[in-house]
């Protein structure tokens, strides 16, 4: 069964500090992985999307990385402003077989707090 | 990219009523999807919307309690029906941008979500 493991759950951190959140996936074929921000009352905002042979890609201050052999991914937020308060949910693309279509996998997210 | 909008944004519904959200994207999409992200939870699939033939749905989710339009290519409704208090969640309208050229990863792109709350 495909699944996407977050941790930690929450987190609370102060202003200008730095954070990483981890996920572990267990998704076959996997095509893709995914964080994305979702503020509260909003939809989900991508931030980075991950192939198989990329290790490490960054959108600003948030920068992910996967090990495709160990199944894991991280979100690391640098100097983390007030407004980065936010659920970041990972999410795993698996390939279906013939083509275009693909399933995506959510994981339950990190919500993280910035205090000032 | 692609910018969607719901409505309506949040409702209060009675027991028993049906609600129908309405989903609108700025640009012709052949894949669009509606989820269910109930408190505390990850986001779940309900369906995949058709342009003109019955919507997919997902194990758990059956037409009749969510019925789903898409007369065209932009546009697509969710119906929740005979609701009761489990049905308290957001729904969120989705869509699917796949890349040919050059080619990359496909993209989803997320409504703003409608918070529904039955009393």
């Amino acid at each position: 069964k495909n699944q996407v493991e977050q941790s930690p759950q929450s987190l609370i951190i102060l202003e200008g500090k730095n954070c990483t959140l981890q996920c572990n996936y267990t998704v076959s074929p996997f095509s893709n992985l995914r964080w994305y921000k979702q503020d509260t009352g909003r939809g989900p905002v991508s931030l980075t999307i991950m192939t198989f042979s990329e290790n490490t890609k960054s959108n600003g201050r948030y920068t992910a990385t996967l090990d495709a052999d160990t199944k894991q991914s991280s979100l690391h937020i640098t100097a983390s402003q007030l407004s980065d308060s936010a659920s970041y949910i990972c999410v795993v693309s698996a390939r279906s077989s013939g083509g275009s279509n693909y399933k995506l996998t959510f994981g339950k997210g990190t919500l993280l707090t910035v205090n000032p | 990219s692609a910018v969607i909008s719901q409505k309506p944004s949040r409702d209060i519904c009675q027991r028993g009523t049906s609600l129908t959200i309405q989903c609108q994207v700025d640009s012709q999409v052949t894949m669009m999807f509606w989820y269910r992200q109930q408190p505390g939870q990850s986001l779940t699939l309900i369906a995949t919307a058709n342009q003109g033939s019955e919507a997919t749905y997902e194990s758990g989710f059956v037409i009749d309690k969510f019925p789903i339009s898409r007369p065209n290519l932009t546009f697509s409704t969710l119906t929740v029906s005979n609701m009761s208090p489990e049905d308290s969640s957001i729904y969120l309208c989705s869509v699917g941008v796949v890349w040919r050229l050059p080619p990359r990863p496909d993209t989803q792109y997320f409504g703003p979500g409608t918070r529904l709350t039955v009393l």
